[in-house]
C-alpha cells in the first residue's frame, strides 16, 4: 500500500548549521507534497509545498527538493535557529474514494543545540 | 488572521461515554478534516467534509462519526469511547480540495485536543 515515511525519527544540529530532513514516499502517482512543522502543544503549520512537475522550491531559509526517480523528498533548513526545534512532517496527496487527501509521514523531531 | 479553534485542549472521559469534539473555523473554508495523532504513526485521517452536511470516511473511521450542520463547524463524535481512542485529535480546514494552486491548498490546523479515555 501507499505510505509516507521518514528516514530518521530524530535529528540534532548545532545552531547556525544547515539541517536536512528526509522523506520517502511510495505512491508514484502523488503529485503534491507539503512539509509541516509542529511545535510542542500546537497543531501542524504549513512550511512549504511542491508539485510533482518541479524538483526544487525555495522559501525563506527553507528549500524542498523532490526526486521522483527514487521517490524522495527533503526539507533543507538553512542557518538553523532555536525556533526551528519542532517535529517536521512530510505529506503527499493520495486519492481516497475519488477525492484527494493528504497522507502524512511519522515525523522527524529536530533539535537545535546551542 | 486565520483561525481554527477546538473546544477543549484536554479532555478526560470514561470508557463507554459519548464524546463530542468540536471544531470551528472562521475562514469560510469549504473543507474540514479530523485527524488523530499518535506517536510513531503521524497524523491519520478519520473523516473529512467538503461541504455542509457532506462527509467522507478517511483512513480510520471505525468508532467515530461526524456532523457538519454549518459551514464553520465540524464535530467529531465518539459514540462509545474506548481506551484505544486515547489520542491527540487535530481539526483542520482548507479552502480548495487540493487543486492546482499551491498555498491555497494549505490545511490550517487547530491546536489539538488531547483526549484520555480511562
Amino acid at each position: 500500500g501507499e505510505s509516507v515515511g521518514l528516514h530518521l525519527p530524530t535529528l540534532s544540529v548545532q545552531e547556525g548549521d544547515n539541517s536536512i530532513i528526509n522523506c520517502a514516499y511510495s505512491n508514484s502517482a502523488s503529485d503534491y507534497f507539503i512539509w509541516y512543522k509542529q511545535e510542542s502543544g500546537k497543531g501542524p503549520q504549513f512550511i512549504i509545498d511542491i508539485r510533482s512537475n518541479m524538483d526544487k522550491r525555495q522559501g525563506q531559509r527553507v528549500t524542498v527538493l523532490l526526486n521522483k526517480t527514487v521517490k524522495h523528498l527533503s526539507l533543507q533548513i538553512a542557518a538553523t535557529q532555536p525556533g526551528d526545534s519542532a517535529v517536521y512532517f512530510c505529506a503527499e496527496t493520495s486519492i481516497i474514494q475519488g477525492a484527494q487527501k493528504l497522507v502524512f509521514g511519522q515525523g522527524t523531531r529536530l533539535t537545535i543545540n546551542p | 488572521d486565520v483561525k481554527v479553534t477546538q473546544s477543549s485542549r484536554y479532555l478526560v472521559k470514561r470508557t463507554g461515554e459519548k464524546v463530542f469534539l468540536e471544531c470551528v473555523q472562521d475562514m469560510d473554508h469549504e473543507n474540514m478534516f479530523w485527524y488523530r495523532q499518535d506517536p510513531g504513526l503521524g497524523l491519520r485521517l478519520i473523516y473529512f467534509s467538503y461541504d455542509v452536511k457532506m462527509k467522507e470516511k478517511g483512513d480510520i473511521p471505525e468508532g467515530y462519526s461526524v456532523s457538519r450542520e454549518k459551514k464553520e463547524r465540524f464535530s467529531l463524535i465518539l459514540e462509545s469511547a474506548s481506551t484505544n481512542q486515547t489520542s491527540m485529535y487535530l481539526c483542520a480546514s482548507s479552502l480548495e480540495w487540493l487543486l492546482a494552486a499551491s498555498s491555497l491548498d494549505e490545511q490550517f490546523f487547530g491546536p489539538g485536543t488531547r483526549l484520555t479515555v480511562l
